[in-house]
């Protein structure tokens, strides 16, 4: 069964810091990966997608993709209590399956 | 100038009840999604339809049905509303089946049953 799994949290990060979200999937062939934001309330938006081993950035964000290790992470550089939400990870297994979902982590920034 | 839209947000409804709640998406997208969000925050997917055409079916009780009467618009039908349906449904749409650009999601609809 294919699966998406993070730590579901809370990671309390201090303002300014960087708060590091992990994630690990289990289907091999999994070729792309999402991070998703979703504030208290809101439905998720898309904030990074990666589908090539090593780092993409934009912005304070930066997403990492293993996948030898099978492990994607996202960074957040000089956090910000307006970062605070929680973060789904998402994998799409193949050209004709739907994203995987984690259960996402739940951010907290401390001012 | 809404991407996909979702009515209505709010839903308070007797246990027993019929309910409908409708999606639209203007984003010219083949496939649409039905997704329950539990208390927990999990997302959980439902039904999707790519050109109108039933896709996914996953293991949900047949009083939630599920109509798309063109690929820009994809409704979901509750009949007899229990407890356990009170959760946050979203819908959301990608530009096909399998896309490597990730989903657009609604705003939500927060059914409470009573």
């Amino acid at each position: 069964q294919k699966e998406v799994e993070q730590n579901s949290g809370p990671l309390s990060v201090p303002e300014g810091a960087i708060a590091s979200l992990n994630c690990t999937y289990s289907d091999r062939g999994s070729q792309s990966f999402f991070w998703y934001r979703q504030y208290s309330g809101k439905s998720p938006e898309l904030i990074m997608s990666i589908y090539s081993n090593g780092d993409k950035e934009d912005g304070r964000f930066t997403a990492q993709l293993n996948k030898a290790s099978q492990y994607v992470s996202l960074l957040i550089r000089d956090s910000q209590p307006s970062d605070s939400a929680t973060y789904l990870c998402a994998a799409l297994p193949g050209s004709n399956y739907q994203l995987i979902w984690g259960a996402g982590t739940k951010l907290i920034i401390k001012p | 100038d809404t991407a996909v839209s979702q009515t209505p947000k709010y839903l308070v409804t007797q246990m027993g009840n019929d309910k409908s709640i409708k999606c639209e998406q203007n984003l010219g997208h083949d496939t649409m999604y039905w997704y329950k969000q539990d208390s927990k925050k999990f997302l959980k997917i439902m039904f999707s339809y790519n050109n109108k055409e039933l896709i996914i079916n996953e293991t949900v009780p047949n009083r939630f049905s599920p109509k798309s009467p063109d690929k820009a618009h994809l409704n979901l039908h509750i009949n007899s509303l229990e407890l356990g349906d009170s959760a946050v449904y979203f819908c959301a749409s990608s530009h096909r089946v399998g896309t490597p650009d990730g989903y657009t999601f609604g705003s939500g609809t927060r059914l409470t049953v009573v």
